[in-house]
């Protein structure tokens, strides 16, 4: 069972708030993703990190930004969020060898009202 | 990353054998192909990963042609739970750029009773 967090599972939110979502995975890996994914839709990566203090963007330009301090860590941030920023947020995580099997989180629906 | 292309979705019957065909025909020497499955407001799953020839595990095998450019999952003896989205990926696992994955859009199963 992978050992991926995040949190909240569920916010609801007005437009122009700051919000910050959390994910936190317990396996020590190095490298970690952001991915956003409407009803329904493909999964585009928005972020990911190869380790501590490297963060790079995705394919799908985002106004969010990260942020990895610690290798357990990498929490996603809005600074004035908006209707169009209303998605799923998924988190995952990957080791730096072997098979490089992606563990994904719970995810975050997110809706700005 | 090699696009791929696989039926948009598929119905099948409980107790049935189901077949999805991924297309890559760009697929490079060092690429890998894995099939990940996302149920419904859930992240997506890792369910197998191949090179060349035949992979099987304990929930599904992988069929790859000398080729390469194409493989495909099969799902033995499916039941109403595997309903779901199944995606092919096709990449370079040992790539130090993040091992970024792109997902597409998957094919959606429906097991009908």
């Amino acid at each position: 069972e992978a050992d991926i967090y995040q949190t909240p599972r569920y916010l609801v939110i007005g437009t122009g708030k700051k919000i910050t979502l959390e994910c936190s995975q317990t396996m020590g890996h190095d490298k970690m993703y952001w991915y956003q994914q409407d009803p329904g839709m493909e999964l585009h990566l928005i972020h990911y990190s190869y380790g501590v203090n490297s963060t790079e963007k995705g394919d799908l330009s985002s106004e969010s930004t990260v942020s990895r301090i610690r290798t357990e860590h990498f929490p996603l941030t809005l600074e004035s969020a908006r209707p169009s920023h209303t998605s799923q947020y998924l988190c995952a995580s990957s080791d730096r060898g072997g098979l490089n099997e992606q563990f994904f989180g719970p995810g975050t629906r997110l809706t700005v009202l | 990353l090699a696009k791929t292309t696989q039926p948009i979705s598929m119905d099948s019957y409980e107790g049935q054998e189901v077949n999805i065909t991924c297309s890559h025909n760009n697929i490079a020497t060092n690429d890998y192909i894995t099939w990940y499955q996302q149920f419904p407001s859930q992240g997506p799953r890792f369910i197998i990963q191949g090179y060349k020839t035949k992979v099987t595990n304990e929930v599904a095998s992988l069929f790859i042609p000398a080729d390469r450019k194409s493989s495909t999952l099969s799902l033995p003896r499916v039941s109403l739970s595997d309903t779901a989205v199944y995606y092919c990926l096709v990449g370079d696992i040992n790539k130090a750029a993040g091992n970024k994955l792109t997902f597409g859009g998957g094919t959606r199963v429906l097991v009908k009773p």
